[in-house]
Parts: structure tokens; C-alpha cells; sequence
């Protein structure tokens, strides 16, 4: 079975960019779900989505938003880019539903450095 | 609302000997509870899942987890660590598989040869 990959693996924008972060599925799962991860910290969660709807979010601005696809691919974008958001961006993939797996399948990740 | 506490920011640990991670958990309502495992520039790795059943759980690379509803405890166990076992871990909790999976601020395991 295929993981979870992301791309780009690293990208450096400049304050009030925007940028384009992409996830590729697990095969077989139907959720996605973003996290961001600041140094030395743990994964705080952005939004997750499931059959192409956003089914939650976490304490983040509506410049962070995001899409799934029908092949349950992803995409986060961040507009007006700050400082802060300097960081390790994970996405995870799960299957949720009667044959649910309760556990995530990571990503290797993307790094965003904001100069 | 559910929420992770992980006691000990760093843990320095002799090779071979025995480790413990504690992690407490609060929540209103029954949840499920993870360990994940981060190694340099990597992503998270699932090491342990409880769903239910046994409080007891053996997961990867030789770990187990105890749950203990009474403490609010989900603490990991490793009787003999090895330098590969340096890493973050970091414990999880979720209330069902719909929902957002919540982590602690992470454990970092040093293993000192």
C-alpha cells in the first residue's frame, strides 16, 4: 500500500506571499487532516476534510483553507503569510466510517520558511 | 473538551535500560488514545493504539502502553531502549473517528550510548 506523501518538501516564501501545499493519500482512506507543527512543539490541528467537506477546524485564521478532491487528495493554502507561520505543515490521512482504523497515516511533511 | 499532558519534556535514558513516558489525558467523554513516535525531519509514525478491551498494549519496536481510566494515564514502557529509540513521542487522544486527533507537546527520549 502507498503512504502519505507531500510536496514540496521544503519551500521559503516571503512575508504576505501565498502558498500552495499538496497531500496524496493513503490508499483506501477518505480523510484528510492538516496540522501545523512549530519547532519543539506538537502538531496543532488546522482543519480536517472528509468526502470533499471541511468536518472541523482548529484555532486558525480563515487565510489558512484548503480542498479534497475526489481522490481524496488535498491542498492547504495559506494566504498573507506571516513570520509565525514558519513551520513544519503534516498531513495525515485516515479512514473514518465502519471499517474506521482510528489512527493517522503521516506525511513526511512540508517545511515553510516565511523571511 | 479533550486535552494531553505530557510531564517530561526531555528524558535521557543509558542504553539498555528501562523507560517510562507518562502521559495524562482529561476528558468528559470515553476517548481513544495514541502514542506517535517523530524522528528527525520526519513525519509522525504510529507506534500503539487503545481502542478498547485489554488495558495493556504492545505496540512497535517494543513498546507497550498502560491505559488507566482512574489516573487519566496512558503511559509508555520500554524495558531495554536502544540508541535508535532517540526521538519525539508524543501522545494523542480521540473521541471518535470522525474527530481530530489532539497531541501533548511531546516527550523528547534521548538514549546516551
Amino acid at each position: 500500500e502507498t503512504g502519505v506523501t507531500q510536496s514540496p518538501t521544503h519551500l521559503i516564501k516571503t512575508r504576505g506571499q501565498q502558498v500552495t501545499l499538496r497531500c496524496s493519500s493513503q490508499s483506501g482512506h477518505n480523510t484528510v487532516s492538516w496540522y501545523q507543527q512549530a519547532l519543539g512543539q506538537g502538531p496543532q490541528f488546522i482543519f480536517q476534510y472528509y468526502r470533499e467537506e471541511e468536518n472541523g477546524r482548529g484555532n486558525f485564521p480563515p487565510r489558512f483553507s484548503g480542498l479534497q478532491f475526489p481522490n481524496y487528495s488535498s491542498e492547504l493554502n495559506v494566504n498573507a503569510l506571516e513570520l509565525d507561520d514558519s513551520a513544519l505543515y503534516l498531513c495525515a490521512s485516515s479512514l473514518v466510517g465502519q471499517d474506521a482504523n482510528y489512527g493517522y497515516t503521516f506525511g513526511s511533511g512540508t517545511r515553510l520558511t516565511v523571511v | 473538551a479533550q486535552s494531553v499532558t505530557q510531564l517530561d519534556s526531555q528524558v535521557p535514558v543509558f542504553e539498555e535500560a528501562p523507560v517510562e513516558l507518562r502521559c495524562n489525558y482529561s476528558s468528559s467523554v470515553s476517548v481513544y488514545l495514541f502514542w506517535y513516535v517523530q524522528y528527525p525531519n520526519q513525519g509522525l509514525q504510529l507506534l500503539l493504539k487503545y481502542l478498547s478491551g485489554s488495558t495493556l498494549v504492545k505496540g512497535i519496536n517494543g513498546f507497550e502502553a498502560e491505559f488507566n481510566k482512574s489516573q487519566t494515564s496512558f503511559h509508555l514502557r520500554k524495558p531495554s531502549v536502544h540508541i535508535s529509540d532517540t526521538a519525539e513521542y508524543f501522545c494523542a487522544v480521540r473521541k471518535t473517528s470522525y474527530d481530530k486527533v489532539i497531541f501533548g507537546p511531546g516527550t523528547s527520549l534521548s538514549v546516551i550510548p
